[in-house]
């Protein structure tokens, strides 16, 4: 079944304790990303990346640190979480091709930052 | 600047109503256009999307949306709802550079309600 994986789904920590989200996809997508999705805001883009090893900032990536070694996998990183990093985070992924290829989402993880 | 607004926060309709979500747009240049889905606990599902072509788009689960490049919209629309459509539903718009997203821009979304 085609899907992205993320974990963990909950996660309730304390500020300043490092802190490493898994993401996994097992479509062979080059196309991968990170949101958060607050009240009010909807979702805001944090960083993606295109192919291994090719990453950039999205709208709010302060705070966060990604990796991208392998195709299938997009772990994000929280070196020094804050209380304001509280937040339910999506990891999405999509082929990249001719036309735009619509983004596979995970089911989320919730972090609560204490 | 580039943006997506959902001017309904919050819409409430009867079952076997129809439905109209709106969608407005600023684009700088040739918009990519999605309505997503979410319902409670779960990810975004796709439910449209509109490249080019045919400004009417049918999606999934009988929804459908237009796109009026005059008004910088893409309403999501529904004959008749079902108690089942209650969920939380997103526009969002993307610029395709290289084929991909890159960075795709939500509205704030739109929570439908769903009186028996």
């Amino acid at each position: 079944e085609a899907q992205v994986t993320q974990n963990p789904r909950y996660l309730i920590t304390v500020t300043g304790k490092k802190l490493t989200v898994t993401c996994s996809q097992n479509m062979n997508h080059e196309y991968m990303s990170w949101y958060r999705q607050d009240p009010g805001l909807g979702l805001r883009q944090i960083y993606y990346s295109m192919n291994v090893e090719v990453t950039d900032k999205g709208d709010v990536p302060e705070g966060y640190k990604v990796s991208r070694k392998e195709k299938r996998n997009f772990p994000l990183i929280l070196e020094s979480p804050s209380p304001n990093q509280t937040s339910l985070y999506f990891c999405a992924s999509s082929l990249i091709g001719d036309s735009n290829q619509p983004q596979h989402f995970g089911d989320g993880t919730r972090l609560s930052i204490l | 600047a580039q943006s997506v607004t959902q001017p309904d926060i919050h819409i409430t309709v009867s079952e076997g109503a129809s439905l109209e979500l709106r969608c407005n747009y600023s684009y700088g240049a040739t918009p990519y256009l999605f309505w997503y889905v979410q319902s409670p606990g779960q990810g975004l599902q796709l439910l449209l999307k509109y490249f080019s072509g045919d400004t009417l788009v049918q999606g999934i689960k009988g929804f459908e949306a237009e796109f009026k490049r005059s008004q910088s919209s893409f309403n999501l629309r529904k004959p008749s709802v079902h108690w089942s459509d209650a969920a939380e539903y997103f526009c969002a718009v993307g610029g395709g550079y290289g084929g991909s997203q890159g960075n795709l821009i939500f509205g704030k979304g739109t929570k439908l309600s769903v009186k028996p």
